[in-house]
């Protein structure tokens, strides 16, 4: 099983700012690298998969990057609305696996 | 328009089966690469990936959890169902059904609004 490492757990973030996620595979997943937004109370909501292609009506400030093992989410400028938790979850091998998660909040 | 729904009950007791039920619209699962999950989180954590069915019956599971799970479809009602067997109370968590984004991996890109189950004698 690929274990899926986020960091940091937490990230506290001033609106207008950047914010940088990252993600780390236990072995490579090639570019096999989704990742998702979740609000409390809320499913899921897909962002990024290829680890760089942004899901339909997703932002641009949104953006996904690397391959193998070391993923990486930006936020360019951070909304209100982007306060929330955020998993990297890999597809290059069964079982799927996410990460245990990124909380951005504010600063 | 793609919307799922899960349904099931609320309240199960350790060592009951549980069974639930994604009912679905704007898609087919009679359709090509098309496949749907079973993903959950327990309160406060993070998710966990459990089921997966494609079109074809092509079955994926957890392989901590595929001794307990079954998925299945039946595609002319639009319904996945997941059974998990002798349910424990660290089985308590929401349960999400999810559709596979087609062209893009094992990735969902439609979720249901997930079903809390609590499990508790």
């Amino acid at each position: 099983e690929i274990v899926m490492t986020q960091s940091p757990a937490t990230l506290s973030v001033s609106p207008g700012e950047r914010a940088t996620l990252s993600c780390r595979a236990s072995q490579s997943v090639s570019s096999n690298l989704a990742w998702y937004q979740q609000k409390p109370g809320q499913a899921p909501r897909l962002l990024i998969y290829g680890a760089s292609t942004r899901a339909t009506g997703i932002p641009a400030r949104f953006s996904g990057s690397g391959s193998g093992t070391e993923f990486t989410l930006t936020i360019s400028s951070l909304q209100s609305e982007d306060f929330a938790v955020y998993y990297c979850q890999q597809s290059n091998n069964w079982p799927l696996t996410f990460g245990q998660g990124t909380k951005v909040e504010i600063k | 328009q793609i919307t799922l729904k899960e349904s099931g009950p609320t309240l199960v007791k350790p060592t009951q089966t549980l069974t639930l039920t994604c009912t679905f619209s704007g898609f087919s699962l009679s359709t090509s690469r098309v496949g749907v999950g079973w993903i959950r989180q327990p309160p406060g954590k993070a998710l966990e990936w459990l089921a997966f069915i494609y079109w074809n019956e092509d079955r994926r599971y957890s392989p901590s959890l595929k001794s307990r799970l079954t998925i299945t479809k039946d595609t002319s009602k639009n319904q996945v169902v997941l059974t998990m067997a002798n349910m424990d109370p660290v089985d308590t968590a929401t349960y999400y059904c999810a559709h596979r984004l087609l062209g893009g991996g094992q990735n969902f890109d439609y979720w249901g609004q997930g079903t809390l189950v609590t499990v508790s004698s």
